[in-house]
């Protein structure tokens, strides 16, 4: 059964503080992972998308990588800020249609 | 990307009666999908919406209970039926576009309180 779990439940940090968000997976036979963002009561906003022939992809102060043999992938936010403030998913795919998520982070970013 | 619109985007409702959900995107797409998340728990997906025949539904979800349509490619609806507290949830609609390396995009939600 493929298990996604994501380390640490939550985080709370000084405004400016470099971080890093944990996800492993227990089947290393992935299509693709996803990060997403979902703030309190919304939906969910696509950060970053890695393919699994892919170490890693970026954009802004957002940097995710992928380790495929490990089952384990890393969000890294730099320099974080009081809007970074909202709960982090990571999701596996494996198929056609079979998506994974992770119980999430809860990240806030104190002022 | 995709836009995703859902409507409502919240409801209360009695015990016993019956919601139905859309989902409205702005492009086509092939594959669509709906999930459930319960407070504080998160995503379950309940069944791909597939256009012009049945949607096909994980285990726990049943159609008599999360009946789906899906009339066209940018279209379709979730009802939640003979709703019980228990399925106070968010419910939300996805798409996988293809054409953007299979990257899955996320309607705002509906969150659903049953009382």
């Amino acid at each position: 059964k493929q298990e996604v779990t994501q380390i640490p439940a939550a985080l709370s940090v000084p405004e400016g503080e470099n971080l890093v968000l944990n996800c492993s997976f227990t089947d290393s036979a992935i299509y693709n992972l996803q990060w997403f963002r979902q703030d309190p009561g919304k939906g969910l906003t696509s950060l970053l998308l890695i393919q699994s022939s892919q170490r890693e992809q970026t954009s802004g102060r957002l940097n995710a990588s992928l380790d495929k043999s490990s089952g384990r992938s890393t969000l890294y936010i730099a320099a974080s800020q009081p809007g970074d403030s909202a709960t982090y998913l990571c999701a596996v795919r494996y198929n056609f249609n079979k998506f994974y998520f992770g119980s999430g982070t809860k990240l806030n970013v104190k002022p | 990307s995709a836009v995703i619109s859902q409507k409502p985007s919240r409801d209360i409702c009695q015990r016993g009666t019956s919601l139905t959900i859309q989902c409205q995107v702005d492009s086509q797409v092939t594959m669509m999908f709906w999930y459930r998340q319960q407070p504080g728990q998160s995503l379950t997906l309940i069944a791909t919406a597939n256009q012009g025949s049945e949607a096909t539904y994980e285990s726990g979800f049943v159609i008599d209970k999360f009946p789906i349509s899906r009339p066209n490619l940018t279209f379709s609806t979730l009802t939640v039926s003979n709703m019980s507290p228990e399925d106070s949830s968010i419910y939300l609609c996805s798409v996988i576009m293809t054409g953007r390396n299979y990257e899955q995009y996320f309607g705002p939600g509906t969150r659903l309180t049953v009382t």
